[in-house]
């Protein structure tokens, strides 16, 4: 699985977009992205995945570059309760030993 | 659904003791998973299983054994424990596809275990 690259803490203001990004530049072409976070002292939680297309769902957007070297996660507004470690994560969506390799990720930290 | 289940929250063990971790599912989820996370560090692989009766070793598989005889349970096992094995533990499920685990994984709350 290709290696990312985040920063290790990002700060943001409620009720204001947080843009975290991730580079993947040795991704694959059949690499997707994924993103997970995890609220301290809780268990990772699945946020969003894409492959080429920039994907929306009820949590957060997920934007591609063209060259597929890097991401970035879009929460729209961002809440206190979204402080939490930020992890993006490039696999192969299918695979004989499919895991989540976590990186160190990156910390957001939302403030009033 | 309750989702993943782990049992206990909270063990503390002397150096030599053993214990097993409780994990169980009740999304029918063939892919199942045991995670270590510690301190600053990202979750590491231990043992994961793509079915009844499969088991596989992941990145850290050394003092942990693991079966797998239902879809829902997947329990972790420490034989001998050791101080480095102070962490928390998650274990996480998923569907799965030809044996490998698919977009979402689901994971358990934790236990946090300490080996004095």
């Amino acid at each position: 699985d290709a290696k990312t690259t985040q920063p290790p803490s990002m700060d943001c203001a409620e009720g204001r977009a947080a843009n975290l990004p991730c580079n993947h530049s040795t991704i694959s072409g059949n690499e997707y992205v994924y993103w997970y976070r995890q609220i301290h002292s809780q268990g990772p939680q699945y946020i969003i995945h894409g492959l080429k297309n920039n994907e929306t769902n009820e949590m957060a957007s997920l934007i591609i570059t063209e060259d597929r070297k890097s991401s970035t996660l879009i929460l729209p507004h961002a809440t206190l309760r979204d402080t939490a470690v930020y992890y993006c994560i490039v696999r192969f969506r299918t695979g004989t030993a499919s895991k989540l390799t976590f990186g160190t990720g990156t910390r957001l930290q939302v403030t009033l | 659904n309750a989702g993943v289940t782990q049992t206990p929250k909270f063990q503390v063990l002397k150096t030599g003791q053993s214990m097993t971790l409780q994990c169980a599912q009740d999304m029918n989820h063939e892919y199942m998973s045991w995670y270590r996370q510690d301190p600053g560090m990202g979750l590491r692989l231990i043992h994961y299983s793509v079915g009844a009766g499969i088991t596989d070793q992941g990145e850290v598989p050394n003092g942990y054994n693991v079966s797998r005889s239902t879809t829902e349970d997947f329990p972790l096992r420490l034989l001998s424990a050791a101080p480095s094995q102070t962490s928390v533990y998650f274990c996480a499920s998923s569907y799965s596809i030809r044996g490998a685990s698919t977009d979402t994984q689901y994971f358990g709350p934790g236990t946090r275990l300490t080996v004095l």
